[in-house]
């Protein structure tokens, strides 16, 4: 069985970047979509972005200039990182799998996710 | 404010029967699936529903999920104290061309 495990800094400034990692075990990362969410503190989900194993990628309109994920096949791993963060960016950050017939619109197997706070 | 729309709680109590509703419009339910998930602080959250109506092997039959038009719905039957929890629906929006979840339904358990 999958799982999932995000790891990074739990602060991040104001204006800096904020970069975290999700480590796959149990499965190869070569195969199916890969995503990012995350919700704030009181507020439902928001999807930020997934990558398909391939590379391609596919952000949130409202993300996109701001947001990158990319992917390490060999150790397993994808990435996201979010320039320019303002508070507003604080939230609990999910890792996440699709199946591949979800197209990264579903999220199967998720991480238990790690709490970003942005502040100076 | 999202734009697929939940009530923000419900509750029952043991045993009986809820509904949860989750209504969009034609760019978002009406025109593709929509995925039910669980969130509970701490926890990995887990989904319940996909492709409107169907079960992930290991989440029990009391989770069934329905569709019609622009609107959906989780039923969870034969509530247990475990189902205390957040809902939220999810779907796909063309417009937006995002993802896009619900505000999300705290379910409690009487």
């Amino acid at each position: 069985q999958v799982q999932l495990q995000e790891s990074g800094p739990g602060l991040v400034k104001p204006s800096e970047t904020l970069s975290l990692t999700c480590t796959v075990s149990g499965g190869s990362i070569s195969s199916y979509y890969w995503s990012w969410i995350r919700q704030p503190p009181g507020k439902g989900p928001e999807w930020i972005g997934y990558i398909y194993y391939s590379g391609s990628t596919n952000y949130n309109p409202s993300l996109k200039s701001r947001v990158t994920i990319s992917i390490d096949t060999s150790k397993n791993q994808f990435s996201l990182k979010l320039n320019s963060v303002t508070a507003a960016d604080t939230a609990v950050y999910y890792c996440a799998t699709s199946p591949t017939w979800a197209l990264g619109r579903a999220f199967d197997i998720w991480g238990q996710g790690t709490m970003v706070t942005v502040s100076s | 404010q999202s734009v697929v729309t939940q009530p923000p709680s419900a509750s029952g109590t043991p045993g009986q029967r809820v509904t949860i509703s989750c209504s969009g419009s034609s760019s978002n339910v009406g025109t593709n699936h929509v995925y039910w998930y669980q969130l509970l602080p701490g926890t990995a959250p887990k989904l319940l529903i996909y492709r409107n109506n169907q079960r992930p092997s290991g989440v029990p039959d009391r989770f069934s999920g329905s569709k019609s038009g622009t609107s959906a719905s989780l039923a969870i039957s034969g509530l247990r104290s475990e189902d205390e929890s957040d809902y939220y629906c999810a779907t796909w929006d063309d417009s937006l061309s995002s993802v896009v979840f619900g505000g999300g339904t705290k379910l409690t358990v009487l």
